[in-house]
């Protein structure tokens, strides 16, 4: 079945950029979605259709996508950004979606 | 503004199966597919399917095929998820999700002896 895959874990200080990257086969013709998701919470939209930011969502969240790859990208990361982020996409056929396996963020 | 009320948290034996309810306002009912996701205890995100709410056609994750079911109702904006031949790997919070975007509050569903 399609997978998608994501870094168990990344790691930055306050300030820095947090880039988060999701591979998947499928990526160059299907789009990419992203959420953020806190302890205890359910997650949250932050980026659709590969680089779209829904509103409320803070400038400094943008996503990107070049051939199988998908990059969400934290621009001068906040602690509040601690968090766990997952990207979505679908297989080829469209018919059916799947989560990658989710990248820890540590801002500290 | 969007809002998914799911039901509330079961406890199921072993073999049983369970029916999650997702009641939908604030939008037309029937313009947006409705996800169904789970996740289990310290685990991630876990894609099971998704309706229609329009005519009802269904594409499931190949893992809950023959197991899960659901439905809508449109009379009353709801979707449900119906998963069958329950085992405790299934306990999880079970979430609807509207167009990808919006989320329920998710049901604990707990499979115990």
């Amino acid at each position: 079945s399609y997978e998608l895959t994501q870094p168990p874990s990344v790691s930055v200080s306050p300030g820095q950029t947090a880039r988060i990257t999701c591979s998947g086969d499928a990526l160059p013709k299907k789009y990419a979605y992203w959420y953020q998701q806190k302890s205890g919470q359910a997650p949250v939209l932050v980026i659709y259709e590969d680089s779209k930011r829904p509103s409320g969502i803070p400038e400094r969240f943008s996503g990107s996508s070049s051939g199988t790859m998908a990059t969400l990208t934290i621009s001068g990361a906040q602690v509040e950004d601690e968090a766990d982020y997952y990207c979505y996409s679908t297989d080829s056929s469209g018919n059916h979606g799947v989560f990658g396996g989710g990248t820890k963020l540590t801002v500290l | 503004q969007v809002q998914l009320v799911q039901s509330g948290a079961e406890v199921k034996k072993p073999g049983a199966s369970v029916k999650v309810s997702c009641k939908a306002s604030g939008y037309t009912f029937t313009s947006y597919y409705m996800h169904w996701v789970r996740q289990a205890p310290g685990q991630g995100l876990e894609w099971m399917g998704i309706i229609n709410p329009s005519g009802g056609s269904t594409s499931y994750a190949q893992k809950f095929q023959g197991r899960v079911t659901m439905t809508r109702d449109t009379s009353t904006s709801t979707v449900y998820m119906e998963l069958s031949s329950l085992r405790s790997e299934d306990t999880a919070v079970y979430y609807c999700v509207c167009s990808a975007t919006y989320w329920g509050q998710g049901t604990l569903v707990t499979v115990s002896s």
